[in-house]
């Protein structure tokens, strides 16, 4: 079936430290790959995406490149800030190719700390 | 106010009781889900809808019941609480357009059963 595995928590990196948390997934086809972020308190907001293979989807410092050979999407930021403290969430969209519909489908989320 | 709303934010009940979380968006969205959220286990998908008077489930749809009978609104209901039903909630929704892929989530409704 279809899954997404990240890499565990707790991430805890000084200020201004590079971030790379990894993300790997199973699913045929060509699904398109997420990164949602979660601030205490909040929803899941959408951090990046990519929708085909060898897209890099970025934001905000952030990026991801969709790697179809290696069932990949990792998330990298060169210099993470203490704002960036948050739960990354590596999610992808299936489509079902019985009844057409799709659903989302998210790793356990990964914990990232940032001190100054 | 345009997006995704839940209600209520907070609640709090008692084991046996029927409870119902509101879920409301204002852009028309095709599809619609509902998430719960429990540490160590992410987001799991109890059930979504992929249009008005279509829902399908999850994977973890036992003890929920849900009904679109409009667009907009994709509440869920918890026929009979247990205490292993305290979770945060999440609702989405998205467009079916492949160019606008990805989902949008209301703010939580935090669910404590007593």
């Amino acid at each position: 079936g279809n899954s997404v595995t990240q890499m565990e928590g707790p991430v805890t990196l000084s200020e201004e430290a590079f971030l790379t948390i990894n993300c790997t997934y199973t699913a045929t086809g060509y699904p398109s790959l997420f990164w949602y972020v979660q601030y205490p308190g909040e929803g899941l907001q959408l951090l990046l995406k990519a929708t085909k293979a060898d897209d890099k989807g970025s934001n905000k410092g952030f990026e991801a490149t969709y790697r179809k050979e290696t069932t990949s999407f990792h998330l990298e930021k060169g210099s993470v800030q203490v704002s960036d403290s948050a739960v990354y969430f590596c999610a992808l969209r299936k489509i079902s190719a019985t009844s057409g519909t799709y659903k989302y489908i998210f790793g356990t989320g990964t914990r990232l700390k940032v001190l100054a | 106010d345009a997006g995704i709303t839940q209600s209520p934010r907070y609640k709090i009940t008692e084991t046996g009781r029927q409870v119902t979380l509101m879920c409301h968006q204002t852009w028309s969205h095709s599809y619609m889900f509902w998430y719960r959220q429990d540490l160590g286990h992410g987001l799991r998908l109890i059930y979504y809808s992929a249009a008005a008077d279509i829902t399908d489930k999850g994977e973890v749809p036992d003890g929920y019941v849900v009904s679109r009978s409009k667009t907009e609104n994709f509440p869920l209901t918890l026929e009979s609480a247990t205490r292993s039903q305290t979770s945060v909630y999440f609702c989405a929704s998205s467009e079916a357009y492949r160019g606008y892929p990805e989902a949008f989530f209301g703010q939580g409704t935090r669910l404590t059963v007593v």
